[in-house]
């Protein structure tokens, strides 16, 4: 069965740094693209960032562009997003999410999520 | 950026009722469309993608139609468990979901 796990989340100032990770495990991780999509509380779901399989893909929302960074170790089956320059708006849960493989670009497997706070 | 504009914001209807579930894009998504549902404390789960192509161990009363710009989720009779909020989300310029349809009990 196919589990993501993210970690990493937390209360952090604006203007800080932030680095999510998401283990995945129960599938071959090195077989499919990989996403981050957040909740605000109470809101809905806006994609953040996504990486194929070999990371040589790399796609970011106007909102996070130039500030958060994607990346995978597929020797370690985990997917990462570098966050820099918070902000309060990015508060959200963060979600890292698989692709589907019958249809690249559509999500079957999420983890739970982690928590981001961005406050002073 | 393709948004995705989903109507009603909130439905309201009985157990055995059929639900219907409307999304429009601003410009043509082809046949690039998903439907998701979620609960309260639980990550999203695929129900429909390429427009009409239930995903695995989706029960048969969920379907989805439509291309283009204007798309249906239709759950023909509604179970308990099915109450939730469905959103659709586009793949044909990079990503977007609407924001949401509460399905909720009358």
């Amino acid at each position: 069965e196919v589990h993501l796990v993210e970690s990493g989340g937390g209360l952090v100032q604006p203007g800080r740094s932030l680095r999510l990770s998401c283990a995945a495990s129960g599938l071959t991780f090195d077989d499919y693209a990989m996403h981050w999509v957040r909740q605000a509380p109470g809101k809905g779901l806006e994609w953040v960032s996504g990486i194929s399989w070999n990371s040589d893909s790399i796609g970011y929302a106007d909102s996070v562009k130039g500030r958060f960074t994607i990346s995978r170790d597929n020797a370690k089956n985990s997917l990462y997003l570098q966050m820099n320059s918070l902000r309060p708006e990015d508060t959200a849960l963060y979600y890292c999410a698989k692709v589907q493989a019958a249809a690249v670009g559509y999500f079957d497997y999420w983890g739970q999520g982690t928590l981001v706070t961005v406050s002073s | 950026e393709i948004v995705l504009a989903q109507s009603p914001a909130t439905l309201s209807l009985s157990p055995g009722e059929r639900a219907t579930l409307s999304c429009r894009a601003s410009q043509s998504v082809s046949s690039y469309l998903a439907w998701y549902q979620q609960k309260p404390g639980q990550a999203p789960r695929l129900l429909i993608y390429d427009a009409s192509n239930r995903a695995t161990g989706i029960p048969a009363r969920f379907s989805g139609s439509g291309s283009g710009t204007d798309f249906t989720l239709t759950i023909s009779s509604l179970e308990p468990e099915d109450f939730a909020v469905y959103y659709c989300q586009q793949r044909s310029n990079l990503y977007t979901f609407g924001q949401g349809t509460k399905l909720e009990i009358k």
